[in-house]
C-alpha cells in the first residue's frame, strides 16, 4: 500500500513569512496526526483528527499555526507568522482509527525559518 | 505529567555485542508503551508495542511497571541495527492516541 505522502520536502522561509503544508494519509486511515519534531527532540503532537473533526489541539500554538482535514481525507498545516523557533521536521502520521492502533509515519517536510 | 526519558542521545556498541537501550516513563494509570526506529534515510516506523508481546528483528521490550521503564534489548547487535531509536507513551486521554516520545538514543554499530 502506498505510504503517508507529504510536500513540501523542504522549505527555507524568512521570518515573519507565511508556509503551508500538505499532507494525505494511507487510504482509508481515519486518524491523522500533525508532529512537530525540532532538532535534538522527540516528535510533539500539534493536533489530531479523527475524519474531519479535531480530537486533539491542545498543543497547537493556536495564534500562529492552523489545520484542516476538510473532506476527512488529506491535510494541511499552515503557519502565519513564521518565527525562528519553528524550525523543525513536521511529520504527518495516520492510523486506521485511533483506539491503540499503529500509527504511520510521512518522510516530513523540513522547515528552515530565517 | 506524561514523560519519557531516554537518558542516552548515543549508544556505540561493537557488532555482537548485546544491546540495551533504556526508557523510562512517568504515568500514573495503564500505560501503552512503543518503541519507534528511523534508520537513515527512512521514516520513522513502530518497532515493537509491549501489549503485542513479540520480537521484531531480535529486539525485545519488557514493561516494567514497577521501575516505570520499558528497555529495548538485543543479545547480539547487527551492523543493520544502526539508527534514532525513540521510545513512546500511549494509551491514555479518552478519544486521543497520541504519543509522548523520549528525545531518541542513537544507536551506532560499530563493525
Amino acid at each position: 500500500e502506498a505510504g503517508v505522502a507529504q510536500s513540501p520536502r523542504y522549505k527555507i522561509i524568512e521570518k515573519r513569512q507565511s508556509v503551508a503544508f500538505w499532507c494525505n494519509p494511507i487510504s482509508g486511515h481515519a486518524t491523522l496526526y500533525w508532529y512537530q519534531q525540532i532538532l535534538g527532540q522527540g516528535p510533539k503532537l500539534l493536533i489530531q483528527f479523527q475524519n474531519n473533526g479535531v480530537v486533539d489541539d491542545s498543543q497547537l500554538p493556536k495564534d500562529r499555526f492552523s489545520a484542516e482535514r476538510l473532506k476527512g481525507v488529506d491535510s494541511t498545516l499552515k503557519i502565519q507568522p513564521a518565527k525562528l523557533e519553528d524550525s523543525a521536521v513536521y511529520l504527518c502520521a495516520s492510523s486506521l482509527d485511533w483506539v491503540q492502533e499503529t500509527q504511520y509515519f510521512g518522510p516530513g517536510t523540513r522547515l528552515l525559518v530565517l | 505529567a506524561q514523560r519519557v526519558t531516554q537518558p542516552e542521545k548515543l549508544l556505540s556498541v561493537f557488532k555482537g555485542a548485546p544491546v540495551e537501550l533504556k526508557c523510562n516513563y512517568s504515568y500514573s494509570g495503564s500505560p501503552e508503551l512503543f518503541w519507534y526506529v528511523q534508520y537513515s534515510r527512512q521514516r520513522l516506523q513502530l518497532l515493537l508495542r509491549h501489549i503485542s508481546r513479540e520480537s521484531i528483528k531480535g529486539f525485545t521490550a519488557d514493561l516494567n511497571k514497577g521501575e516505570t521503564s520499558f528497555h529495548l534489548k538485543k543479545p547480539f547487535a547487527q551492523e543493520e541495527d544502526s539508527a534514532m531509536y525513540y521510545c513512546a507513551l500511549g494509551g491514555y486521554g479518552g478519544a486521543t492516541n497520541k504519543l509522548i516520545f523520549g528525545t531518541g538514543t542513537l544507536l551506532a554499530v560499530q563493525p
